[in-house]
């Protein structure tokens, strides 16, 4: 699986958009992205997922660039809820009739929400 | 709820002691997997089950280490001779085998080893 770089920690104000950054430049053609986070004390939570296209549910959007060496997972309104530890990660789902299954978690980025 | 569960919550052991964890999977998800997590890192992969079978196990998981999906449902988790290096969350998640395997993961298991 391709390796990954965020930020170790952001801030981001209540209300306001929280743009997390993600470097996946190894990323190979049939690699998905992946975002989860974790609150405290909590295990982790999936958020949504992309290969190409950029994408929006109802926690988040995850915009991939054209080159897909890069991501931006937002949440657009941030809460104090919010607050948790961010992992990007980048995976194989199928490669010649083998399905995949482990995650590879990184350090990911601590998001802190202030009031 | 029909999420993941696992029990216990909290287990403190001695050293030298064995534990036994359980994970109850979302009831249609085929695939349960292990990891563990110590503090300010991220999880890491154990193995994983598909049905009752046991697809991949990583050199995290030593001899002392063994986990069992006997009839496809719920799995268990078995340590033994606990050291304290052993301490951590140990996380289970499940998934579908359809579309792109979203994990969902249960609130772990926190084991001490004194």
């Amino acid at each position: 699986d391709a390796k990954t770089t965020q930020p170790t920690s952001m801030d981001c104000a209540e209300g306001r958009a929280a743009n997390l950054p993600c470097n996946h430049s190894t990323i190979s053609g049939n690699e998905y992205v992946y975002w989860y986070r974790q609150i405290h004390s909590q295990g982790p939570q999936y958020i949504i997922h992309g290969l190409k296209n950029n994408e929006t549910n109802e926690m988040a959007s995850l915009i991939i660039t054209e080159d897909r060496k890069s991501s931006t997972l937002i949440l657009p309104h941030a809460t104090l809820r919010d607050t948790a530890v961010y992992y990007c990660i980048v995976r194989v789902v199928h490669a010649g009739g083998t399905s995949y299954g482990k995650l590879t978690f990184g350090q990911g980025t601590i998001l802190t929400v202030h009031p | 709820d029909t999420g993941v569960s696992q029990d216990p919550r909290h287990k403190i052991t001695k050293r030298g002691q064995n534990v036994t964890f359980r994970c109850d999977p979302i009831s249609e998800h085929n695939r349960l997997y292990w990891y563990r997590q110590t503090l300010g890192q991220g999880p890491e992969f154990l193995t994983y089950f598909q049905n009752e079978a046991q697809l991949e196990k990583s050199r995290l998981l030593s001899d002392r280490f063994s986990a069992e999906r006997p009839k496809g449902s719920f799995s268990t988790l078995e340590i033994q001779r606990t050291e304290q290096g052993d301490s951590a969350m140990y996380l289970c998640a499940s998934s579908l085998v359809e579309g792109a395997y979203e994990q969902y993961f249960g609130p772990g298991t926190r084991l001490t080893v004194t």
